[in-house]
């Protein structure tokens, strides 16, 4: 069964950092893209990262690029979104999602319960 | 980016009845259309991939068709725990875009 777990969220000041995490396990972990995906608290889903299998590639939204980065470690199964500078407008629940291919052309065939991130003085 | 827009907002229907949600994108997408619904307080789950394939134990009630720009995502008869909010996803340009969400509620 391929489970999904995020960790890391919380509640942060404007400006500063949150490193996410998301250990999964179930499938083969190296062999397929992983993303991010954000919900705004009432909102809909917005795609945040990705980033390919095996991991040479990332790809950003562009609010984000520059600020957050994403990375993977194939070897304990697990991928990670570390947040900078970060803005009210970033307060959501972030998603960990399984890719079903190597690349940034992804459905996102199973998702984790998402790690809450709130932005606030 | 490419924007899709789902109509209606939201959709009131009895257990039983017919559900007919529409994604049109701004420009197309080719058959890279996929569903996925949601649950108050629950992940996203995919429903129907490359507009008309059914994820894995998603039931023969839900269905997707369409081409280009003008999808469709049926629900044949609504049972109880269809009740959830619709969303689509392209991923034919990128980045990766998602419509606004259609909410099944029950009237």
């Amino acid at each position: 069964e391929v489970q999904l777990l995020e960790s890391g969220g919380g509640l942060v000041q404007p400006g500063g950092s949150l490193r996410l995490s998301c250990a999964t396990s179930g499938f083969a972990f190296g062999s397929y893209a992983m993303s991010w995906v954000r919900q705004a608290p009432g909102k809909g889903l917005e795609w945040v990262s990705t980033i390919s299998s095996p991991g040479g590639l990332t790809y950003y939204t562009d609010s984000v690029k520059g600020r957050f980065t994403i990375s993977r470690d194939n070897l304990n199964n697990t991928l990670f979104l570390k947040m900078d500078s970060l803005r009210a407008e970033d307060t959501a629940l972030y998603y960990c999602a399984k890719g079903d291919t190597t690349g940034w052309r992804n459905w996102f065939d199973h998702w984790g319960q998402g790690a809450p991130v709130t932005v606030s003085s | 980016e490419i924007v899709l827009t789902q109509s209606p907002a939201t959709l009131s229907l009895s257990p039983g009845e017919r559900a007919t949600l529409s994604c049109r994108a701004g420009q197309s997408v080719s058959g890279y259309l996929a569903w996925y619904q949601q649950k108050p307080g629950r992940a996203p789950r995919l429903l129907m991939y490359d507009t008309s394939k059914r994820a894995t134990g998603i039931p023969a009630r839900f269905s997707g068709s369409g081409s280009g720009t003008d999808f469709t995502l049926t629900i044949s008869s609504l049972e109880p725990e269809d009740f959830a909010v619709y969303y689509c996803q392209q991923r034919n340009h990128w980045p990766p875009t998602f419509g606004q969400g259609t909410k099944v509620e029950i009237k």
